[in-house]
C-alpha cells in the first residue's frame, strides 16, 4: 500500500458547490498532514495544515483530520473557478525525518 | 522578498551530458528538498538535507547527486546515469522542527534533447 492515496479524480463541481477531497494514509504513526494547490505548470502552494484531530478551518477551505481512521480531507465551500487546479495531499511519516510525502493529486474542475 | 529561486526555469539537456539546477533559499530553513513531478503524476523525493553537509537519499536518488556546503544552498545534478530525466522539478525547504509546512520555489522545467 502507497503512503498517501489519493483519488485521482477528475473532480467537477459547479460554482458556488462545495468541492471534497479525501486522501488515507497507511502509517499510522503520521504526525503532519498539509495540502498543497498546484496550478498547471506552475509548482505547489500550501493551502492548509493539519496536525490534531477534527477540523481546522480557513476561509471558504476545512481540513479535517481523523487519525483513527486514518484519513484527511479538504472541503472548499462556495468553489469559484479560481479553485480549478491539482490538490495534493501531503505528510510527514513517523520516524523522526523531515522528509514531506505527497499523495498522486485530485484535479478539480469549478464550472462556472 | 524571502523566498526560494530556483534556476533555470527551463533547461535543455543533450544525451550524456551532467546539468547541475540551483536552490536557494533566504528563510532560514534547515531542511531542503528535491522532487521530481512527471505530467499528470505526485511529487516523487530525490533527495533531502536536514542540516548542512548532511543530505539522504528519497525514493528516486539513482542518477542524481546533492551537496549541502550551505544552509542556504541545496543543488541538484542530474547526471548522464539518469536515463529518463524529462520532468519538472520542485526544490523546497521548511524550517525542519516537526513536520513543519514546507515551501516550494517556481520548479525547473528540463528537457532532453
Amino acid at each position: 500500500q502507497k503512503e498517501v492515496e489519493q483519488n485521482s479524480g477528475p473532480l467537477s463541481v459547479p460554482e458556488g458547490a462545495i468541492a471534497s477531497l479525501n486522501c488515507t494514509y497507511s502509517d499510522r504513526g503520521s504526525q503532519s498532514f498539509f495540502w498543497y494547490r498546484q496550478y498547471s505548470g506552475k509548482s505547489p502552494e500550501l493551502i492548509m495544515s493539519i496536525y490534531s484531530n477534527g477540523d481546522k478551518e480557513d476561509g471558504r477551505f476545512t481540513a479535517q483530520l481523523n487519525k483513527a481512521s486514518q484519513y484527511v480531507s479538504l472541503l472548499i465551500r462556495d468553489s469559484q473557478p479560481s479553485d480549478s487546479a491539482t490538490y495534493l495531499c501531503a505528510l510527514t511519516p513517523q520516524g523522526g525525518s523531515e522528509k514531506l510525502v505527497f499523495g498522486k493529486g485530485m484535479k478539480l474542475t469549478v464550472n462556472p | 522578498d524571502g523566498g526560494i529561486t530556483q534556476s533555470p526555469k527551463y533547461l535543455f539537456r543533450k544525451e550524456g551530458q551532467n546539468v547541475t539546477l540551483s536552490c536557494e533559499q533566504n528563510l532560514n530553513h534547515d531542511a531542503m528538498y528535491w522532487y521530481r513531478q512527471d505530467p499528470g503524476q505526485g511529487l516523487r523525493l530525490i533527495y533531502y538535507s536536514q542540516i548542512v553537509n548532511d543530505f539522504q537519499k528519497g525514493d528516486i536518488a539513482e542518477g542524481y547527486s546533492v551537496s549541502r556546503e550551505k544552509k542556504e544552498s541545496f543543488p541538484l545534478t542530474v547526471t548522464s546515469a539518469q536515463k529518463n530525466p524529462t520532468a519538472f522539478y520542485l526544490c523546497a525547504s521548511s524550517d525542519g522542527q516537526g513536520g513543519t509546512e514546507a515551501f516550494f520555489g517556481q520548479g525547473t522545467r528540463l528537457t532532453v534533447v
